[in-house]
């Protein structure tokens, strides 16, 4: 079971590159990791996703290292509309065990300050 | 708007009472979830749908009792339930089991509360 380990929050001034990092050790080879942005009374929503390497996309960076134990989600020039929680995501379909697994950590919340 | 509605948005419901949970997607997805939030947990996956089939039951209470008539709709019936149940309760989609480069949509919550 792929535990993740997120910072619980961190602060921001508007305008600055914020990076928030999450460990997950235990990944299996056929699991993608993914992020989610939640903001107070709603659901979660998909940000970026990614297996290896970097990945962009128009809202967000994901930095992920060779060995794959963890992840870094790069957020650039955040605003306060960026204060929210954010989540990272490892899961995995074993099949061969007949179990299904999706482990969410336990979130960032990230404080944007004007 | 995510494409999965959830209904009611909130719910107060005494421990003897029996209620439901609605959730449909709009999306045409196979995979269907119910997720629950507690105010210091994180995101807790309760049951996990896949082609109107469960896959996953982690380790939920049978007064929580899932189903899934069809690939759109899944509902949560709720009976005598405890204080420690009230907690935000969402709902998600995708197109196949998410985890392997399948991205989850979330519906917007059922907050309730168990008095």
């Amino acid at each position: 079971l792929a535990k993740t380990t997120q910072p619980i929050s961190m602060d921001s001034y508007e305008g600055q590159e914020v990076n928030i990092t999450c460990s997950h050790n235990n990944i299996a080879t056929n699991d993608y990791i993914t992020w989610y942005q939640q903001f107070p009374s709603q659901g979660p929503r998909f940000i970026i996703q990614g297996y290896k390497t970097k990945v962009t996309n128009e809202v967000a960076s994901l930095f992920i290292p060779a060995d794959r134990k963890s992840s870094t989600l790069s957020l650039p020039r955040v605003s306060l509309s960026d204060t929210a929680v954010y989540y990272c995501l490892v899961g995995s379909l074993n099949s061969g065990a007949g179990s299904y697994q999706l482990t969410f950590g336990k979130g960032t919340k990230l404080s944007v300050i004007p | 708007e995510t494409g999965v509605t959830q209904t009611p948005r909130h719910l107060v419901m005494g421990m003897t009472n029996k209620k439901s949970l609605k959730c449909e997607q709009h999306l045409g997805h196979n995979a269907m979830y119910w997720y629950k939030q507690s105010a210091k947990k994180p995101l807790e996956l309760m049951f996990v749908y896949s082609l109107e089939e469960r896959v996953e039951n982690n380790s939920v209470p049978s007064r929580f009792s899932p189903e899934c008539p069809n690939s759109s709709h899944l509902f949560l019936h709720l009976h005598t339930l405890q204080p420690e149940d009230s907690a935000l309760y969402l709902c998600a989609s995708s197109q196949g089991l998410a985890g392997n480069q399948e991205t989850q949509y979330f519906g917007p919550g059922t907050r309730l509360l168990v008095l």
